[in-house]
């Protein structure tokens, strides 16, 4: 069966100190990988989006940046984290083939920037 | 319009109720909706998925999709305490030519079920 893991799960970071979130799948080849930012009360933004190693697809301009070095490991960073960036950090995987919609979520990563 | 959109709750209701969520929809492109559960400070968790009109039950939840309001249901019943938790719909992005890998989400409603 497939897994996904995160870590780390709570992160208490200054502002302007970098960042460094990471994610991995086991049990599956080749998944597509997400990251998402849940604010309080609010919906899952879309932050950037991976079909392979070494391809990420950013949704919205931001302070951060992704990279997959490999083909189940997805990084989140950051040069300098603002205020902003508080958030709870998500990471999903998907089949690649487009037959089935369905994204699984990782256990998430709690980020206060203070 | 939002494509997605779901009354945030909360919603409260006692141990055992029929518990009904809702969303609707605008892009009838991809006929094809997820409801995930999501417990305070959790990951989402998939509970169904269902691609078709009329009822999918699964155990004690059912999905139903009506094309024709563009309104999705999640029923729950004989509810628990341990139901209580934020569900979140969500339906691929896309259009006629092809749906994309990237899903759109509601914003959640967040229920609690009173023992």
């Amino acid at each position: 069966s497939q897994t996904i893991h995160q870590w780390p799960a709570t992160l208490v970071q200054p502002v302007g100190s970098p960042l460094s979130l990471e994610c991995t799948v086991e049990g599956t080849s080749n998944p597509n990988l997400y990251w998402y930012r849940q604010a309080a009360g609010r919906g899952l933004q879309l932050l950037f989006y991976s079909v392979g190693i070494g391809q990420i697809s950013s949704e919205v301009p931001q302070n951060l940046s992704a990279s997959r070095p490999q083909d189940r490991q997805f990084i989140l960073s950051s040069k300098k984290l603002l205020l902003s960036d508080s958030g709870f950090y998500l990471c999903a995987w998907s089949v690649s083939l487009g037959i089935s919609y369905e994204q699984y979520f990782g256990p998430g990563t709690r980020l206060t920037v203070t | 319009q939002k494509e997605v959109e779901q009354d945030p709750g909360p919603l409260s209701v006692p141990e055992g109720a029929i518990v009904s969520l809702n969303c609707t929809y605008s892009n009838s492109a991809f006929q094809y909706f997820m409801w995930y559960r999501q417990y305070s400070r959790k990951g989402p968790e998939l509970l169904m998925y269902t691609y078709s009109s009329g009822n999918k039950e699964d155990g004690r939840f059912t999905a139903q999709v009506d094309k024709s309001s563009k309104y999705i249901s999640l029923f729950i019943r004989d509810s628990q305490p341990s139901d209580s938790a934020t569900y979140l719909c969500a339906q691929p992005r896309g259009n006629y030519g092809g749906a994309t890998n990237k899903l759109i989400f509601g914003t959640g409603t967040l229920l609690a079920v009173q023992p």
